[in-house]
Parts: C-alpha cells; sequence; structure tokens
C-alpha cells in the first residue's frame, strides 16, 4: 500500500509555543490530505481537509487560526498548532487518499503541551 | 446524514477463539467500504470492499459486505494477542472522491492470553 509519513511522532512544547507537523506522501501524490485528533479511547475526528494549492476546509468548531493548515505541494501538508495550550494536547493524524478513495495513515503524532 | 455504526464497542475474548465484529452503513451512492486496524499508533489498512458476497481474507482475518441489507462483517479466527486493537470501519461519502471517511466509534478487541 501506500506510504504516509507523519513528523514528529511525538512532541513536548510549552505554552504558547507553535509546533509544526508534517505529513508527507511518500511514493504517491495527494491532492487531498486529511487531518484528525483522536482522544484515548475514542474514534479519529476529522479537524479539517488540505487541498494542494488552496486554503483547507475547516469542520465546524475547529479554530483555522489556532490550527494552521498549508497543502504547498502534492506530497506535502502541514498542520501548525499556534500558541499551545495543555487543552490542545492530544493525537494528531494526517491521512491521505490513494487509488479507489482508500485513506493510508501517518504514524500520527502525540503532542504535549505542558 | 450518512452513518456508520459498529458493533460491538469492545470485546474480550480468549486467546484462540474466533470473533465477528459488525459494521452497518447508511451512505448516499455507496462506493466501498473499509476495515482498518488501529493499536498504538495509525491506523492501518485491512480490506476495502465493494461486490456483496466476495469475501477478502488475509491469513486469519476475512470480511465480507452485504449491500443489500447495508453491512459488513470482519472475522478473526484463533485469535492471538497481538490481534488486540480497535477495529475501524469506515465508507467514503458519495460518489465523488476528495472527501474524508466516515468512521465508526470503534471496536475495541481484547485478546487474553
Amino acid at each position: 500500500g501506500a506510504v504516509v509519513s507523519q513528523h514528529p511522532s511525538w512532541v513536548i512544547c510549552k505554552s504558547g509555543t507553535s509546533v509544526k507537523i508534517e505529513c508527507r506522501s511518500l511514493d504517491f501524490q495527494a491532492t487531498t490530505m486529511f487531518w484528525y485528533r483522536q482522544f484515548p479511547k475514542q474514534s479519529l475526528m476529522l479537524m479539517a481537509t488540505s487541498n494542494e494549492g488552496s486554503k483547507a476546509t475547516y469542520e465546524q468548531g475547529v479554530e483555522k487560526d489556532k490550527f494552521l493548515i498549508n497543502h504547498a505541494s502534492l506530497t506535502l501538508s502541514t498542520l501548525t498548532v499556534t500558541s499551545a495550550h495543555p487543552e490542545d494536547s492530544s493525537f494528531y493524524i494526517c491521512s491521505a487518499l490513494g487509488d479507489r478513495s482508500v485513506a493510508f495513515f501517518g504514524q500520527g503524532t502525540r503532542l504535549t503541551v505542558v | 446524514e450518512d452513518k456508520v455504526v459498529q458493533s460491538p464497542l469492545s470485546l474480550v475474548v480468549h486467546e484462540g477463539d474466533t470473533v465477528t465484529l459488525n459494521c452497518s452503513y447508511e451512505v448516499t451512492n455507496f462506493r466501498s467500504l473499509l476495515w482498518y486496524k488501529q493499536e498504538k499508533k495509525a491506523p492501518t489498512f485491512l480490506f476495502m470492499l465493494t461486490s456483496s458476497g466476495i469475501e477478502k481474507k488475509s491469513g486469519r482475518l476475512s470480511s465480507i459486505l452485504d449491500k443489500k441489507e447495508l453491512f459488513s462483517i470482519l472475522n478473526i479466527t484463533a485469535t492471538q494477542t497481538g490481534d488486540s486493537a480497535v477495529y475501524l470501519c469506515a465508507v467514503p461519502p458519495g460518489l465523488i472522491s476528495g472527501y474524508a471517511l466516515n468512521f465508526g466509534k470503534g471496536t475495541s478487541l481484547l485478546v487474553t492470553p
């Protein structure tokens, strides 16, 4: 299957700082990538749809100024959590659609804000 | 509104048991149904089903789709502790690609020694 690489796999940051998470499709081009957030023992919650060359589409309740998404190329989307707070601590996962709408996921990033 | 419902939400079995996980769906313009396994990190792809009655098989895992009754099952035979995970069922919305999958809440499976 297609490979999606997400980096970093974990990060600890101080309150008020910003953190950037990268998502790369390694062996295919992805015009669309998705960013999810997952709380413990819960399913994936879609945050936004990242479209190459255009603005991301955010789900209701997700602050676009806090979660900045950039999809500058067909193989890279980034999520920047700005002015992070402890309540932003979570597991963030990206995915990209491969052939026949099969979604392939990055390894996820565990963010801890202290 | 599209809907994906999985059952049971959690399950505890002994090694060697066979389990059946269920996924029912309501979606306009059905294209496919996907199963994923999520351990500690992100989900890994298991199966994609598009046609009724055709079993997909990979080792001890198998899955089948019933498009008339709008459900799919995932079977795991001779379970092992390494099968412990959350199993997610997902359906892409509509006929046009480029939209995020609709996920069920998942079935949390624990296989005890």
